[in-house]
């Protein structure tokens, strides 16, 4: 089946710092989305990206669809202690009318004040 | 009021148990999913169903049953639960809108099988 592969699996900053992720895949996707999980949560959308070589922005946050489709990656400048939490990108496939999504293994995000 | 529930949030149970779990929402989305969570493994797709007579099996059904009993409503079961199906259980909903679609999470059951 298809592999995501998101890194880095944790990150430890200090509040204020930029954080970049990202995901690769040996396959190509449809589309790329980033989640995000608070502890005791489930996954909630932030970004949603199309097109290859889409650059999407939500506030602090900024998500780039590779021009490869196999990859796409997640940046938030000037972190804030709510950001912690799991990162998770998705590629979906849509193959016969089947949306479905291959996870990463997310990438755990903690801020030191 | 949330747009996708599951309950129950939290349940222990033992070896050889069966284990419903269930997910409600009001969304009224045709399409909703179950997928299983494990420490570095991301979401795994166990289930899905794009409407009420159509069920699919996922990346890793084995151990897994569902019943899509309405639009609404979209059950998980371990007919026989094991140890190794201790993990935390999302369910989801999505809507296709073109050619795409955004799939929404529940909270959660945390599943521990002793």
């Amino acid at each position: 089946g298809q592999q995501l592969n998101q890194s880095p699996q944790s990150m430890f900053i200090q509040e204020g710092e930029d954080v970049s992720m990202n995901c690769t895949s040996s396959s190509i996707f449809n589309t790329w989305l980033w989640y995000k999980q608070d502890p005791g949560e489930g996954p909630v959308l932030l970004i949603a990206l199309y097109k290859a070589g889409e650059l999407t922005s939500n506030g602090r946050l900024t998500a780039q669809f590779g021009t490869t489709r196999k990859d796409s990656f997640l940046n938030i400048s000037a972190s804030i202690p709510s950001d912690v939490g799991i990162y998770f990108c998705a590629g979906q496939l849509n193959s016969r009318g089947a949306q479905k999504l291959v996870f990463g293994q997310g990438t755990r995000l903690t801020i030191n004040p | 009021d949330a747009d996708v529930t599951q309950t129950p949030r939290n349940r222990i149970t033992k070896t050889g148990k069966r284990i419903m779990l269930e997910c409600s929402q009001t969304k009224g989305h045709d399409r909703m999913y179950w997928y299983r969570q494990d420490p570095g493994l991301g979401l795994r797709l166990i289930y899905y169903s794009f409407d009420v007579k159509d069920i699919n099996k996922g990346e890793i059904s084995d151990g897994y049953s569902v019943s899509r009993q309405a639009q609404a409503k979209f059950s998980l079961s371990l007919e026989s639960a094991i140890p190794n199906q201790t993990a935390l259980y999302f369910c989801a909903t999505s809507d296709r809108q073109y050619f795409t679609d955004t799939q929404y999470f529940g909270p959660g059951t945390r599943l521990t099988v002793l």
